[in-house]
């Protein structure tokens, strides 16, 4: 197993500009987390989905933020018209759900101009 | 509010000695405790788990302690090599199961040959 992937790693775009970033969960995970992470601080929890159904969505997450894993594999966490304050680095994570433990992938820094 | 606090943000010590890193909660719902590595560039790798049944988990170098009653835990890595130079984390995870880890800011350790 590859372990959990995300793309792209990089992405720099114009305020007002929409973004989609891609996780790829470890297979067999059905479990996946979408944190985001600024400079000095721990990740912070954004939402999860169990399969396909998105159980938790943190007040973090607001109107301009949209998730989806579709058939329960693969997510995007989509931004709309970004700002400057979306900039960060934006982690996924799966697991199984009745582990704790939570394996990251890489994550995708977004810097918002 | 913070609920999971690391108060030092960074420590150095020496190769083949202890490294021991300091994490605070204020939350008694919490019952399950991680501790995750994050080198540059990369995400968070888990290291090392502990419930809130237990007072002790151990790993190799690596030992986890929980002191439930002052709510705190603690990171040894013994004896510190330089590799294990990088940002740990903590995170909490509460009853039930749902999912969401709340995370420290972190403590950069320098190890040093």
């Amino acid at each position: 197993d590859t372990g959990v992937s995300q793309d792209p790693r990089h992405k720099i775009t114009k305020r007002g500009q929409n973004v989609t970033f891609r996780c790829d969960p470890i297979s067999e995970h059905n479990r996946l987390y979408w944190y985001r992470q600024t400079l000095g601080q721990g990740p912070e929890f954004l939402t999860y989905f169990q399969n396909e159904a998105q159980l938790e969505k943190s007040r973090l997450l607001s109107d301009r933020f949209s998730a989806e894993r579709p058939k329960g594999s693969f997510s995007t966490l989509e931004i709309q018209r970004t700002e400057q304050g979306d900039s960060a680095m934006y982690l996924c994570a799966s697991s199984l759900a009745e582990y704790y433990e939570q394996y990251f992938g890489p994550g995708t820094r977004l810097t918002v101009t | 509010d913070q609920q999971v606090k690391q108060n030092s943000p960074s420590l150095s010590v020496q190769e083949g000695r202890i490294s021991i890193l300091n994490c605070d909660y204020t939350n008694s719902m919490f019952d399950y405790f991680l501790w995750y590595k994050k080198y540059p560039a990369e995400g968070p790798t888990f290291l090392i788990s502990i419930s809130s049944i237990k007072d002790k988990n151990e790993d190799g170098r690596f030992t986890v302690f929980l002191n439930k009653s002052a709510k705190h835990l603690s990171l040894h890595i013994v004896p510190s090599q330089p590799g294990d130079s990088a940002v740990y984390f903590c995170a909490a995870s509460a009853l039930p199961n749902t999912g969401k880890l709340i995370f420290g800011q972190g403590t950069t350790l320098q190890v040093k040959p």
